[in-house]
């Protein structure tokens, strides 16, 4: 299976500043399509998860552009222009290359 | 509007089987995948299985492969994930999640049922 790793587990932030986010991936995620299959989702406190970005860089329906992914192969990254309270919760990054997916450990992110 | 609606919270002795349902609605049921994502106490995302919308094809997790069956009544737009032989690690928020694809063989989750607490004990 494809190993995911997170850094850093734990990220407190100031609402109106950046927040970045790296993935790694044991394995590269690039596809022979051109499409990197690395999925990120945000799971809010007391909520199921919602999909933030498909194929490493797309913003899904009604995500805000304060949001962007990047990256190709084995690494990526996460980024939050401005941080807004609304934005706290863990962070997953997810593959999606493999038939066995897999998720990274998670990056809790939460306000100073 | 799009909507993943999951069965209530069960409790269950280790051994025995559970059944969750996912009853969906607001879209073309045979269009999409299900799949199926579980949450232990204070862990993190884990993936079970996909199952299609459209044919039935299933795509398990090797971690519960044998123990779990994933199928669908495309009548009543409902999936359904059966996972036999509990054990108490199988203690978890289970999920269903719309599965939606952009390119061939690639689908992402992009609506989540509320998730189905399984409280697997003696």
């Amino acid at each position: 299976d494809i190993v995911m790793t997170q850094s850093p587990r734990s990220l407190p932030v100031t609402p109106g500043e950046p927040a970045s986010i790296t993935c790694r991936s044991s394995q590269s995620l690039l596809h022979s399509n051109g499409y990197n299959y690395l999925d990120w989702y945000l799971q809010k406190p007391g909520q199921s998860p919602q999909l933030l970005i498909y194929l490493g860089s797309n913003r899904a329906s009604g995500v805000p552009d304060r949001f962007s992914g990047s990256g190709s192969g084995t690494d990526f990254t996460l980024k939050i222009s401005k941080v807004e309270a609304e934005d706290v919760g863990v962070y997953y990054c997810m593959q999606a290359l493999q038939p066995q997916l897999t998720f990274g450990p998670g990056t809790k992110v939460d306000i100073k | 509007q799009v909507q993943l609606v999951q069965s209530g919270a069960q409790v269950k002795k280790p051994g025995a089987s559970v059944r969750i349902s996912c009853r969906t609605s607001g879209y073309t049921f045979t269009s999409y995948e299900i799949g199926w994502v579980r949450q232990a106490p204070g862990q993190g995302l884990e993936w079970i299985g996909w199952i299609s919308g459209y044919n039935g094809n299933t795509r398990y997790a090797q971690k519960v492969q044998g123990r779990v069956t994933l199928t669908t009544d495309t009548s009543t737009t409902t999936a359904y994930m059966d996972l036999r032989s509990l054990r108490s690690d199988d203690t978890a928020v289970y999920y269903c999640a719309r599965g939606t694809t952009v390119t061939r063989g690639y689908y992402y989750m992009d609506v989540w049922g509320r998730g189905t607490t399984v409280t697997v004990s003696s």
